[in-house]
C-alpha cells in the first residue's frame, strides 16, 4: 500500500546548530506536504506545509523542500533552540486515491543546550 | 486548538467494557477523522467520514465503530475494549473546499488517553 518513510527517528542536535528531516513517499498523486510537531502529551500543531507546485517554502527558521521527481520533501530548521525538542510527523495527502494523509513515524528531535 | 474538542481527556477502564469517544468541532468542516497513536509510534487512521452520510475505514478499523451524528460530531465506540487499545486517541478535521483558498490541513484534538485494564 500507500506509505511514507521518514528519517531519522530520532535526532539530536547541539543548540544552534541545524536539524534536516527527510521523507520519502510512493503516491505520485501526492500534492500536498505538511509537517506537524508534537510536544509530549499534546496533539499534532501544524507548522509548515507544501504543495507540489512550490519546490521550497521557508518561515523563520523552518524550510520545507519538495522534489516531485525523487518523491521526497525535507524538513529543515535552522538556529536550532531548546523549545524545538518535540516529535515531528511528515505526511503526504491524498494518498492511495482517497482523500486521507499517510503520515511517516515520526523524528524525535532533542535539542541539546 | 480549541475549535477541535475531545471527552473525555482521559479514561480507565476493564476489559470487555463498551466506551465512547466524543469529538465536536466548531471549525464547520465537512471532514472528520479519528486517529490512534501508541506510545513512541505514529498516528494510525481508524475511520475517517467526509460528510454525515459518508463513513470509511481506515487502516485499523477491526475492534471499533464510528458515528457521525452531525457535521460537528463524530464519535468512536470500542464494544468491548481489549488491553492492547491502550492509546492516545485523537480527533481531526479538514476542510473539503477547493479552489485558491484550499488548504487541506487537518487540526487536531487535544487527545483522549485511554487505559483498558
Amino acid at each position: 500500500g500507500e506509505n511514507v518513510e521518514q528519517h531519522p527517528s530520532t535526532l539530536s542536535v547541539q543548540e544552534g546548530d541545524s536539524a534536516v528531516i527527510k521523507c520519502t513517499y510512493s503516491d505520485s498523486a501526492s500534492n500536498y506536504f505538511p509537517w506537524y510537531k508534537q510536544e509530549l502529551g499534546k496533539r499534532p500543531q501544524l507548522i509548515i506545509d507544501i504543495r507540489s507546485n512550490v519546490g521550497e517554502k521557508k518561515d523563520q527558521r523552518i524550510a520545507v523542500t519538495l522534489n516531485k521527481t525523487a518523491k521526497h520533501f525535507s524538513l529543515h530548521i535552522t538556529e536550532t533552540q531548546p523549545e524545538d525538542s518535540a516529535v515531528y510527523f511528515c505526511a503526504a495527502f491524498p494518498s492511495g486515491g482517497t482523500y486521507k494523509y499517510i503520515f511517516g513515524t515520526g523524528t524525535r528531535l532533542k535539542v541539546l543546550a | 486548538d480549541a475549535d477541535v474538542t475531545q471527552t473525555p481527556r482521559n479514561r480507565i477502564t476493564k476489559t470487555g467494557k463498551r466506551i465512547m469517544l466524543e469529538c465536536s468541532q466548531t471549525k464547520g468542516h465537512d471532514r472528520m477523522y479519528w486517529y490512534r497513536q501508541d506510545p513512541g509510534l505514529g498516528l494510525q487512521l481508524i475511520y475517517y467520514s467526509f460528510d454525515v452520510k459518508d463513513i470509511n475505514k481506515g487502516e485499523i478499523s477491526d475492534g471499533y465503530s464510528v458515528s457521525r451524528q452531525a457535521q460537528a460530531k463524530f464519535s468512536l465506540s470500542l464494544e468491548s475494549a481489549i488491553p492492547n487499545q491502550t492509546a492516545l486517541y485523537f480527533c481531526a478535521t479538514s476542510d473539503v473546499s477547493s479552489g485558491p483558498g484550499r488548504t487541506d490541513t487537518q487540526y487536531f484534538g487535544p487527545g483522549t488517553r485511554l487505559t483498558v485494564l
